[in-house]
C-alpha cells in the first residue's frame, strides 16, 4: 500500500540556518504529494503541494520538489525563523484512493533565536 | 470566518461514557473527513463523507459511528469509551474525492478518557 517517510525529529536550528526536511514515498501511480504545518496548539495548514513529477511547490520560502526518479519530496527553506518552529508532515493522495491522504510521522522542528 | 469549526475544544470524561463531536464547514465542500491524531502525532484517516454518503471507513472500531445529517456536517459520536481513544480528533473539509485538491482541517478536538 501506499506510504510516507519522513526523517525522525526532533530537528533544532539557529535562526537563518538551511532546512532540509527529507521525505520519500511509496505509492502505485501517480500521488499528489503535500507538505502540512501544524503550529502549537492548532490544526494543520497546507504549506504546499506538487501534483505531478518535478512540479516545485512553494509557499512562505518553504520548497519541494516533487522527484519520481527519487520518490521524495524533501521540504527545505533557505533561512528559517523562530516563527517556523511548528510540526511538518509529508503526506500524499493516491492516484485513485478517493483523496484519503497517507500522513508521514511528522518532524518537530524547533528554531533558536 | 472559521472554515472548519468543530466543538468541543476540549472533552474530558470518564471510560464507559458516550460523547460527540461536532463538525461544520462553510466551504461548501462535497468531502468531509475524521483524522486522528495519537500522542505521538501521528496521524490517520478514520472516515470520509461524500454528500453525505460514507465512502472511506478504515479499521475503526464500530464504537465510533460517523453521521453526516447534510454535506456542511459531519459529528462523530463515540460510545463506550476507552483509554486508548484519548487523542486529538481532527475534521478536515475538501472540494470532491479528486487526489489533487487539498483538504482543511478544522482546530481539533483533544479528547481524553480518564
Amino acid at each position: 500500500g501506499n506510504s510516507v517517510t519522513q526523517m525522525e525529529g526532533p530537528v533544532t536550528l539557529s535562526e537563518e540556518a538551511f532546512l532540509t526536511i527529507n521525505c520519500t514515498y511509496t505509492a502505485t501511480g501517480y500521488p499528489s504529494l503535500f507538505w502540512y504545518v501544524q503550529y502549537p496548539g492548532e490544526g494543520l495548514q497546507l504549506l504546499l503541494k506538487a501534483t505531478k513529477a518535478d512540479d516545485k511547490g512553494s509557499n512562505k520560502g518553504f520548497e519541494a520538489t516533487y522527484r519520481k526518479e527519487t520518490t521524495s519530496f524533501h521540504l527545505e527553506k533557505g533561512s528559517v525563523q523562530v516563527s517556523d518552529s511548528a510540526v511538518y508532515f509529508c503526506a500524499l493522495i493516491g492516484y485513485s484512493s478517493a483523496s484519503k491522504i497517507i500522513f508521514g510521522s511528522g518532524t518537530r522542528l524547533s528554531i533558536r533565536p | 470566518d472559521t472554515a472548519v469549526s468543530q466543538t468541543p475544544k476540549y472533552l474530558v470524561t470518564q471510560m464507559g461514557n458516550d460523547k460527540s463531536i461536532k463538525c461544520e464547514q462553510n466551504l461548501g465542500h462535497d468531502t468531509m473527513y475524521w483524522y486522528k491524531q495519537d500522542s505521538k502525532k501521528f496521524l490517520k484517516i478514520m472516515f470520509s463523507y461524500n454528500n453525505k454518503e460514507l465512502i472511506i471507513n478504515e479499521t475503526v472500531p464500530n464504537r465510533f459511528s460517523p453521521k453526516s445529517p447534510d454535506k456542511a456536517h459531519l459529528n462523530l459520536h463515540i460510545n463506550s469509551l476507552e483509554l486508548g481513544d484519548s487523542a486529538v480528533y481532527f475534521c478536515a473539509s475538501g472540494p470532491g474525492t479528486s487526489g489533487y485538491n487539498e483538504q482543511f482541517f478544522g482546530p481539533g478536538t483533544r479528547l481524553t478518557v480518564l
